[in-house]
């Protein structure tokens, strides 16, 4: 089982929709969760972190976690065509000296 | 503030070859890390650096990944020889606290190897 696991994509979504975006991890451990936007060529960016069970907002973006279940999500709200990018999913897993683990990200296409 | 400057930005070598990259983290940014991102992947960790010394480098391949930052500062990568696996795009990030709860990372240096 992999540490960090996404749904490669791609995920297409209109403009001004909602796009939900998923990740389990298998660290039961692991305390602080991340997620990274990547722009094709270009380094990823931290755009959203959560360390507790439950929502935390952002402007147009909301993260959920579920240490329970092993999985946090990214909501991205009025999705416009810049969000149109590849997005990460990163856990620190303890048991790996702390460092991140990074999912192999979504790609995620919004439509005009 | 300036971010975090890697070069050269792109490199094309063949196999068996050698190649370094360089990486000035922020100012002021203790933790230093170099990351490595195969195309369709997220990046791996490779090598982290608390000032001058080594924290973990469990996934660096040590039989031909070397890397160093001798003053606290800048760091340098260098792969030899190398192989067609290796191509890939060589991520430098740096933080400001040990936690790494926020990390910067560089534009990458691509490298290909034919």
């Amino acid at each position: 089982q992999k540490e960090v696991e996404q749904n490669s994509g791609p995920l297409s979504v209109p403009e001004g929709a909602i796009a939900s975006l998923n990740c389990t991890y298998s660290d039961r451990g692991s305390q602080s969760f991340f997620w990274y936007r990547q722009y094709s060529g270009k380094s990823p960016e931290l755009i959203m972190s959560i360390y507790s069970n439950g929502d935390k907002e952002d402007g147009r973006f909301t993260a959920q976690l579920n240490k329970a279940s092993q999985y946090v999500s990214l909501l991205i709200r009025d999705s416009q065509p810049s969000d149109s990018a590849t997005y990460l999913c990163a856990v620190r897993v303890e048991r790996s000296q702390g460092n991140l683990i990074f999912g192999k990200g979504t790609k995620l296409s919004v439509k005009p | 503030e300036a971010g975090v400057a890697q070069s050269p930005r792109y490199k094309i070598i063949e196999k068996r070859q050698s190649v370094a990259f360089w990486c000035n983290p922020i100012s002021g940014h203790a933790t230093l890390y170099w990351y490595q991102q195969i195309l369709g992947q997220g990046p791996k960790l490779l090598i982290q650096f608390q000032n001058n010394g080594v924290v973990d480098d469990s996934q660096l391949p040590k039989d031909r990944f070397s890397a160093e930052r001798l003053k606290g500062v800048d760091s340098t990568l260098k792969i030899q020889p190398a192989k067609l696996e290796d191509s890939a795009v060589y991520l430098c990030a740096s933080s400001l606290d040990p936690s790494g709860n926020t990390i910067y990372f560089g534009e990458g240096s691509w490298l290909t190897v034919v």
